[in-house]
């Protein structure tokens, strides 16, 4: 089956840091990405990893896959007010993509 | 560079009726796919293609309908309208099987 989880709400101060955890069910996928949507915009790609990586830095973003675990994380280093939006972690399924539910992102100032 | 271009933006139907919700990318991608966001249900997959003529249900399907005449367009029909499709469309269109999706900026469907 397919099934990817997330939590729903994350609130960090400016400055620090934020992680966004994910789980996902299919051991197949060969991508996992994240993707993140403004208020009343669609969705942007932030990055994605290919399943034979443990880890992938880009700037201030930080993937980690565990394949032992099915278990996914976004860490976003020195978080800012603009950061602030949904977030969402997605597996390859086959030609679909599958989505989890969504982790909304509050920074305070 | 358009990407991928959903109109209307905003649209209001009465329950019952019927519409259109056009879809276009001028990336040639080969892959197309229509999903419904619904707060705290993520986006929810209805139809998808991976080519000119070729169509596939997704998870939630029922109530739509779609066809794929062309590479560029992939519009999304509703052929009855009710309250419970209510919710905001997006049309999303990558190159292959697995890369990057890009996302149109929605439509906003009420249905009363």
């Amino acid at each position: 089956g397919e099934d990817v989880e997330q939590s729903l709400f994350l609130s960090v101060r400016e400055g620090d840091s934020s992680v966004i955890n994910c789980t996902y069910t299919d051991s197949s996928s060969t991508y996992l990405y994240w993707y993140k949507q403004e208020p009343g915009a669609g969705l942007q790609l932030l990055t994605y990893i290919f399943s034979n990586m443990d880890m992938k830095q880009d700037q201030r973003l930080t993937v980690l896959l565990n394949k032992k675990d099915k278990h996914l994380s976004l860490r976003i280093a020195d978080t800012q007010t603009g950061d602030s939006a949904i977030y969402f972690c997605a597996e390859s399924h086959g030609n679909k993509l599958v989505f989890g539910a969504g982790t909304i992102l509050r920074v305070k100032s | 560079n358009a990407g991928v271009t959903q109109t209307p933006k905003f649209q209001v139907l009465k329950t019952g009726q019927s519409m259109t919700l056009q879809c276009a990318q001028d990336m040639n991608h080969e892959y197309m796919s229509w999903y419904r966001q619904d707060p705290g249900m993520g986006l929810r997959l209805i139809h998808y293609s991976v080519g000119a003529g070729i169509t596939d249900q997704g998870e939630v399907p029922n109530g739509y309908n779609v066809s794929r005449s062309t590479t560029e367009d992939f519009p999304l029909r509703l052929l009855s309208a009710a309250p419970s499709q209510t919710s905001v469309y997006f049309c999303a269109s990558s190159r292959d099987r697995g890369t990057e999706a890009f996302f149109g900026q929605g439509t906003r469907l009420t249905v009363v």
